[in-house]
């Protein structure tokens, strides 16, 4: 099973400034098999990223991601108020699966 | 337009079954693999399996005992029983659309489309 470890655990800051998180994997993932996702308070994860780099239909191009083999990031270039939430890595490429999680980072207000 | 619901208890014992379902609207039913996902309050999200629809599972091993995904194609359905349910098992469930099929081809995607979430509780 592939684990994820995510890393800042929560990230304080304001808006407008920039925000990078970073994925990291015990093993490599396959194919870039890597995607990111948004969660709000009492809402459904949203899918921002998949295949490490592509962003998902109506996803704000101020979200970007990077990265291959067992390290990731996501980068918020600019944060908007409605940016503050967790994130959520996850490869979906193993086969069989399971397809992990990372355990999320918390982007708040500073 | 994709959408799913999903509905079920959300106040269990200790030892007894967890029972979710999930309908999806719009959309191909047969052409995709349907998951299950949770978090626990204070973590962080765990995969729990998938179901396509001929009936072919895959589960987490951490959970693979005591889990089984159904689907029932005639109501573009399926559901979710997990047995002997603890504290541990209190969480909120979610219902997703996962990998994709062409003609017995498997293509992987991430989980794209997603329910609204159901609390479960396990409390005596």
């Amino acid at each position: 099973e592939i684990v994820l470890t995510q890393s800042p655990g929560t990230l304080s800051l304001s808006p407008g400034e920039r925000a990078t998180l970073s994925c990291r994997a015990s093993q490599s993932v396959s194919s870039s098999y890597l995607a990111w996702y948004q969660q709000k308070p009492g809402q459904a994860p949203r899918l921002l990223i998949y295949g490490a780099s592509s962003r998902a239909t109506g996803i704000p191009d101020r979200f970007s991601g990077s990265g291959s083999g067992t390290d990731f990031t996501l980068t918020i270039s600019r944060l908007e108020p409605e940016d503050f939430a967790v994130y959520y890595c996850q490869q979906y490429g193993s086969s069989p699966p399971p397809f992990t999680f990372g355990p999320g980072t918390k982007v708040d207000i500073k | 337009q994709v959408q799913l619901q999903q509905w079920g208890a959300g106040l269990l014992k200790p030892s007894e079954t967890l029972s979710l379902t999930c309908a999806v609207y719009g959309g191909s039913f047969s052409g995709y693999y349907w998951s299950w996902i949770r978090r626990p309050p204070g973590k962080g999200l765990e995969w729990i399996g998938e179901i396509n629809h001929s009936g072919s599972t895959n589960y987490n091993p951490s959970l693979k005992s005591r889990v089984t995904i159904s689907v029932d194609t005639s109501k573009n359905q399926f559901s979710l029983k997990l047995s002997s349910v603890t504290a541990a098992d209190t969480a909120v469930y979610y219902c997703a659309r996962g990998r994709r099929t062409i003609f017995g081809v498997v293509i992987t995607q991430p989980l794209d489309y997603w329910g609204q979430g159901t609390l479960v509780t396990v409390s005596s």
